[in-house]
């Protein structure tokens, strides 16, 4: 299976603070990398595809990066709604794996 | 517009089984692979696998294999994940989502609203 790492495992930051989260996978998944923000009650949102593809409707504060083992998630200006957690997603093999997630609080 | 309804949430004895539904509208449901997901409380996702809505094949990750169904009413255009022989490690939310294949790359789109069940004697 594909072990996908993601760190910080937590992250305090500020409104209009400038973010990045890091996720790295056990071995090359070209570019079949997902990212998800989830809020507490609320299923997980698409914001990213194939690692840079930023989904319908997903503000442009939002982008990511990465190609191979090594991908980002920057958000480049935090807005109170950004508060949430964050998940990395493997698409290149079965079984699809998640990241271990990332909750962004409020500093 | 596009929805995912799933059923309500659970309560089940140790040993019981639980059988959850998700209700798919807005688009054609033989088109897209549903997969579901479990979140047990303050932890991460878990992928558990998929079911091809046209065809009702369906592949499930290793560990689930023994205790998990997934079925589909294609007339209801209404996908079920059931568990059996649950156990307190099955309390966790249980989503369902349609994956969406853009650029060659399966992406989770929508998502059901997900469904608690609580497995407690």
């Amino acid at each position: 299976d594909i072990q996908m790492t993601q760190s910080p495992s937590s992250l305090s930051a500020s409104v209009g603070d400038r973010v990045t989260i890091t996720c790295r996978a056990s071995q090359s998944i070209s570019n079949y990398l997902n990212w998800y923000q989830q809020k507490p009650g609320k299923a997980p949102k698409v914001l990213i595809y194939a690692a840079s593809s930023l989904h319908s409707g997903v503000p442009l504060r939002f982008s990511g990066t990465g190609s191979g083992t090594d991908f980002t998630l920057t958000i480049s200006s935090l807005q109170p709604e950004d508060f949430a957690t964050y998940y990395c997603q493997q698409g290149y093999s079965a079984p699809i794996t998640f990241g271990q997630g990332t909750r962004l609080e409020i500093k | 517009q596009v929805q995912v309804v799933q059923s309500g949430a659970e309560v089940k004895k140790p040993g019981a089984s639980v059988r959850v539904s998700c209700k798919a509208s807005g688009y054609t449901f033989n088109g897209y692979y549903i997969h579901w997901v479990r979140q047990a409380p303050g932890q991460g996702l878990e992928w558990m696998g998929w079911i091809n809505p046209n065809s009702g094949d369906s592949h499930l990750e290793q560990k689930f294999q023994v205790r998990v169904t997934m079925t589909r009413d294609t007339s209801m255009s209404t996908a079920y994940m059931e568990l059996n022989r649950l156990t307190s490690d099955d309390t966790a939310v249980y989503y369902c989502a349609r994956l969406h294949v853009i650029a060659s790359t399966g992406v989770f789109d929508y998502w059901g609203q997900g469904t608690l069940v609580t497995v407690s004697s």
